[in-house]
């Protein structure tokens, strides 16, 4: 099985912050990782897949980077909307989740 | 519009069986598979299994393997997950989903509480 570690586990950022949680997993897998975020009580939303695509629809302070076992999300300038837990997941060999990142607020 | 809905909670006692569904509209139902993910209370993200709804394959992750059923009706677009016998530790959410690389589709989630 694929295991993917997810770091930090808790953030703490203020409105306008630059942020980035990082997701590794035990073997490559590629590009194929995507990130969510979900906020309580709702389904997780995708962001990014294919590592660095955007889902239609999210904003652009929204980015994602990295392949093989490396990966970055990237929040350009945290909006009040933002504070929300994030997982990665890795798709190239059925699913794995990263344990996930609350971002909350400073 | 693609969708994937979900039925409602369910209230259940230990060793009580439980099908809950999935059903998609808006797309081929056939084209993409439909995952099952289980979030315990205050916990993360879990893949329990997928279903090929063109014929019916099912894939398990080892930890789910055994407890529950994934299944597919195709004539009625819907996909199911099962259990024969529920246990306290069932008690969670759970998502059918599409990949996120086909759209990124999440049910609105079915909440199971299993309590004597």
């Amino acid at each position: 099985d694929i295991q993917m570690t997810q770091s930090p586990s808790t953030l703490s950022a203020s409105v306008g912050d630059r942020v980035t949680i990082t997701c590794r997993a035990s073997q490559s897998i590629s590009m194929w990782l995507a990130w969510y975020q979900q906020k309580p009580g709702k389904a997780p939303k995708v962001l990014i897949y294919d590592a660095s695509i955007l889902a239609s629809g999210v904003p652009s302070r929204f980015s994602g980077s990295g392949s093989g076992t490396e990966f970055t999300l990237t929040i350009s300038s945290l909006q009040p909307g933002d504070f929300a837990t994030y997982y990665c997941q890795q798709y190239g060999n059925y699913w794995t989740f990263g344990q996930g990142t609350k971002v909350e607020i400073k | 519009e693609v969708q994937l809905v979900q039925s409602g909670a369910e209230v259940k006692k230990p060793g009580e069986s439980l099908r809950i569904s999935c059903e998609g509209s808006g797309y081929s139902f056939g084209t993409y598979w439909i995952n099952w993910v289980r979030q315990m209370p205050g916990k993360g993200l879990e893949w329990m299994g997928r279903i090929d709804p063109r014929d019916s394959q099912t894939t398990y992750s080892p930890s789910f393997e055994g407890h529950v059923t994934i299944s597919v009706d195709k004539s009625i677009n819907t996909a199911y997950l099962q259990w024969t016998s529920l246990k306290t530790s069932d008690t969670a959410m759970y998502y059918c989903a599409r990949g996120p690389d086909s759209g990124g589709y999440w049910g609105q989630g079915t909440l199971v509480t299993v309590s004597s």
